[in-house]
């Protein structure tokens, strides 16, 4: 059983569409992540979940918008697509305490056309 | 802002040498650091976590840190090929809420 998985692992799509991704994690972790990797692998955090509540936001367009409807599963939904989105958008879990120690899934690569 | 400094590279060692990859931060609050290894078109995945000054060992990785002078580093002995990676530096803070800062990663090419 694959830890954090993350739906779909690829996308390509135009620009002004709207995407989803989804993340499920099966470890029992409380804290959730989406953490944006660009071309030049600059690991960038986005957003942070604790047991569904909200805890990081970073500067973030709001175009993006996380959700998690229970803290196995945070997704993320991106409206009007820009070429600046286009990045691997991974999804990370840790465990109570230990929010340096992420479990990162396989990440999903958005290309914007 | 917080920052992790890493020197992109490509770093290229022969088989059988060490390693020496090198981080600075600029938040002296930092309390927790972090390497994390990175295969070409896969996830990042923890190798190693340092949290108070001095060496820590585990098999042929020693992770160094230094709280004075903000430097934190990974030392990988007897290199093989399979340990060419992207070797990403992160610290985390003391506040509750912070998420893990990484570093823009250094490039590793073990050669045979």
């Amino acid at each position: 059983d694959t830890a954090v998985s993350q739906t779909p692992k690829y996308l390509v799509t135009q620009m002004g569409n709207d995407k989803s991704i989804k993340c499920e994690q099966n470890l029992g972790h409380d804290t959730m992540y989406w953490y944006k990797q660009d071309s030049k692998k600059f690991l960038k955090i986005m957003f942070s979940y604790n047991n569904k509540e909200l805890i990081i936001n970073e500067t973030v367009p709001n175009r993006f918008s996380p959700k998690s409807p229970d803290k196995a599963h945070l997704n993320l939904h991106i409206n009007s697509l820009e070429l600046g989105d286009s990045a691997v958008y991974f999804c990370a879990s840790s465990p109570q305490g230990a929010t340096g120690e992420l479990f990162f899934g396989e990440g999903s690569r958005l290309t914007v056309l | 802002q917080k920052e992790v400094e890493q020197n992109s590279g490509p770093l290229s060692v022969p088989e059988g040498a060490i390693a020496s990859l090198n981080c600075t931060y600029s938040d002296r609050g930092s309390q927790s650091f972090f390497w994390y290894r990175q295969y070409s078109g896969k996830s990042p995945e923890l190798i190693m976590s340092i949290y108070s000054n001095g060496d820590k060992e585990d098999g042929r990785f020693t992770a160094q840190l230094n709280k004075a002078s903000q430097y934190v580093s990974l030392l990988i002995r007897d290199s093989q090929p399979s340990d060419s990676a992207t070797y990403l530096c992160a610290m985390s803070g003391n506040q509750a809420g912070t998420a893990l800062i990484f570093g823009k990663g250094t490039t590793l090419s073990v050669s045979s």
